[in-house]
């Protein structure tokens, strides 16, 4: 099935430093989630964008959705040891007529050092 | 936000068994689950679409005998991984649509980790 680009692949960052991770598509999406995942969990919703352009912010987190409606990015700021953990973006095509599944970005893995 | 839990939250079988599980949305009703599976190290990949009352719509490449789903109410979805190998070992996670808001926005379950052996 078909993956949305997400970089980078892995971030190794000092704890305090902020952080910046953007998914890209071939195709568009009226819908942008970004998620967390904890090992051995399932993904916990982070932020929600549902406007090209929107810029919206969870706490740390602030994410934008694309104004192409192919692209988005999720910052973190000053982060903490508990950000660690693999980040995933979905994109959505929200129908009348249902379906509306989501595809998964390939997951950015983030470590943080003390 | 919406709680959906899965069980078991781990199984351990041998070759040619089949195995259950279950996906519940706890405190909202879920006209549409789906199921993942997701390798190590690995994205999510959707397997099927599952409608409540209706058959479940199959990803391309993924055999409907093999992974039999039901959803027989409005809360609960099963996958039953039919005569099961071990390259059916995976982490298996379901998620379900709460249709209350506009945004359809899905909740994920914990997860099901399968170790066929």
């Amino acid at each position: 099935g078909q993956q949305l680009n997400q970089s980078p692949q892995s971030m190794f960052i000092q704890e305090g430093e902020d952080v910046s991770m953007n998914c890209t598509s071939s195709s568009i999406f009226n819908t942008w989630l970004w998620y967390k995942q904890d090992p051995g969990e399932g993904p916990v919703l982070l932020i929600a964008l549902y406007k090209a352009g929107e810029l919206t912010s969870n706490g740390r987190l602030t994410a934008q959705f694309g104004i192409t409606r192919k692209d988005s990015f999720l910052n973190i700021s000053a982060s903490i040891p508990s950000d660690v953990g693999i980040y995933f973006c979905a994109g959505q095509l929200v129908r009348s007529g249902g379906g509306n599944k989501l595809t998964f970005g390939t997951g950015t893995q983030l470590k943080v050092e003390l | 936000g919406a709680v959906v839990s899965q069980h078991p939250s781990r199984v351990i079988c041998k070759s040619g068994t089949s195995v259950k599980i279950e996906c519940r949305s706890l405190d909202f009703q879920a006209t549409t689950m789906f199921w993942y599976r997701q390798f190590p190290k690995q994205s999510l990949m959707l397997m099927a679409t599952s409608n409540e009352g209706s058959k479940a719509t199959y990803e391309q490449g993924v055999e409907k005998d093999k992974f039999l789903i039901n959803h027989a109410s409005l809360t609960l979805s099963t996958l039953t991984v039919t005569s099961a190998h071990p390259e059916d070992s995976s982490f298996y996670i379901c998620s379900a649509r709460d249709g209350r808001g506009v945004e359809n926005t899905q909740y994920f379950g914990p997860g099901t980790r399968l170790t066929v052996l």
